[in-house]
């Protein structure tokens, strides 16, 4: 199976500071890769598919990146309700396999 | 609109069954595969496998071959899953989603205490 390593596992952090998630495949997964918003007594929502690109109605301050075989998820300019665990999750093979999660808090 | 309405909360014995639904709405049912993603309280997801409804078609993570069964009522949209031999380690939050998990239902919350 192709596994996710997503650091940090904790991000306390400032409102309006800029934060970036990050998660390693240990296999090739092209832009396979999507990231998850949730928050909760929540089901998890879609933020970011293919690697790049922002899910309908997502705010423009979150963004995907990729370099080699690191994803990154980046929040410009926090808000309050950005506070949430986010995960990566890899789809470019069965079983899919999500990150261990980020959450993010206010410091 | 796309909607995933799941059943209510299951409280089970250990080594007994539960069956979870998953009524899809709002796009034809066929035509997407519905994932299945377990969450135990305070912790990760855990993808568990898919159901194609088109075909019946299934695939299952390793970790859960012979505990979850999936099946496909396509006269009512409604996927389930069956998950046998119930033990504490199974009570979490489960998750239907359609491909590729851009839409989910609420989620079932199974308990399992003796």
């Amino acid at each position: 199976d192709i596994q996710m390593t997503q650091s940090p596992s904790s991000l306390p952090a400032s409102l309006g500071d800029r934060v970036t998630i990050t998660c390693r495949a240990s296999q090739d997964i092209g832009n396979y890769l999507r990231w998850f918003q949730q928050k909760p007594g929540k089901s998890p929502r879609l933020m970011i598919y293919g690697a790049t690109n922002l899910a309908a109605g997502v705010p423009s301050r979150f963004s995907g990146s990729r370099s080699g075989s690191d994803y990154s998820l980046t929040i410009n300019s926090l808000e309050s309700e950005d506070m949430a665990i986010y995960y990566c999750l890899q789809h470019n093979e069965y079983p899919f396999t999500f990150g261990s999660g980020t959450k993010l808090e206010i410091k | 609109q796309v909607q995933l309405q799941q059943s209510g909360a299951e409280l089970a014995k250990p080594g007994t069954s539960v069956k979870l639904s998953c009524k899809a709405s709002g796009y034809t049912f066929t035509s997407y595969y519905i994932y299945w993603v377990k969450q135990r309280p305070g912790q990760g997801l855990e993808w568990i496998g898919y159901i194609y409804p088109g075909n019946g078609g299934t695939y299952y993570s390793e970790k859960f071959k012979g505990k979850a069964t999936f099946t496909a009522d396509t006269s009512s949209s409604t996927a389930y899953m069956l998950l046998g031999s119930l033990t504490p380690e199974d009570s979490a939050y489960y998750f239907c989603a359609r491909h590729y998990l851009a839409y989910w239902g609420q989620g079932t919350l199974v308990t399992v205490s003796s």
